[in-house]
């Protein structure tokens, strides 16, 4: 049973502040993504990592996967208060889209001024 | 592009009565539609894998009398909760992906509430 672990569970800082979320998880696998919640809301996707080695920045966010370690991290700079949601990681164990993904438990994230 | 939908947003029915939702792909054609379900201040479970013209694969633990999942097309898929309960109130989230593509597309999601 693929297990997919995140840490930490709820995370709270101040703005401008540097932070990092990891996501672990238990077989190998060669996709893995991360997705934004607000409140009351779906899911905006957020990076797609594909393979080992992969980091991909988009503004304050930049994720990174390490397929050997079974490690993402999601890397937060300078954090403002419009980054405040829950955080995702999931994994695809199919490698093709033709699996559902197995999601951690969630990063709860408050920043505060 | 890789629009999803789902209809209805939400919906608040009596224990007993049976609640349909619909997740369409709006601009392509998915090859495979999956439903997740949301308890609140909780992560998404899989309930189920759903193929165009073929029979839905369930997640252990998921009652496929309970959850029926029609996939009639390439851009419909439809969960029938049958006889709801109040522990079926939740967040059903249906996603869609087309074969050998990066990702999902995630519909916004379905409330239900269950009284």
């Amino acid at each position: 049973e693929l297990k997919v672990e995140q840490n930490p569970l709820f995370l709270s800082m101040q703005e401008g502040k540097n932070y990092t979320i990891y996501c672990n998880y238990s077989t190998t696998s060669d996709r893995l993504y991360w997705y934004r919640q607000d409140p009351g809301k779906s899911l905006e996707s957020l990076f797609v990592l594909l393979s080992n080695g992969a980091v991909k920045q988009e503004g304050r966010l930049m994720a990174s996967l390490d397929t050997k370690a079974r490690l993402s991290t999601l890397h937060i700079t300078a954090a403002v208060h419009d980054l405040s949601a829950t955080y995702f990681c999931a994994v695809d164990m199919s490698g093709g889209g033709a699996d559902g993904l197995t999601f951690g438990k969630g990063t709860h994230l408050i920043i505060q001024p | 592009g890789a629009v999803v939908s789902q209809h209805p947003s939400w919906v608040i029915c009596k224990s007993g009565t049976s609640v349909k939702i619909e997740c369409r792909s709006l601009d392509f054609q998915a090859t495979t539609m999956f439903w997740y379900r949301q308890f609140p201040k909780q992560s998404l479970m899989l309930m189920a894998t759903s193929n165009e013209g073929s029979k839905a694969t369930y997640e252990q633990g998921v009652e496929k009398d309970k959850f029926l999942i029609n996939h009639a097309s390439l851009t419909l898929s439809t969960l029938t909760v049958t006889s709801a309960h109040p522990e079926d109130s939740s967040f059903y989230i249906c996603s869609a992906s087309i074969a050998g593509a990066e990702t999902q597309y995630f519909g916004p999601g379905t409330r239900l509430l269950v009284l």
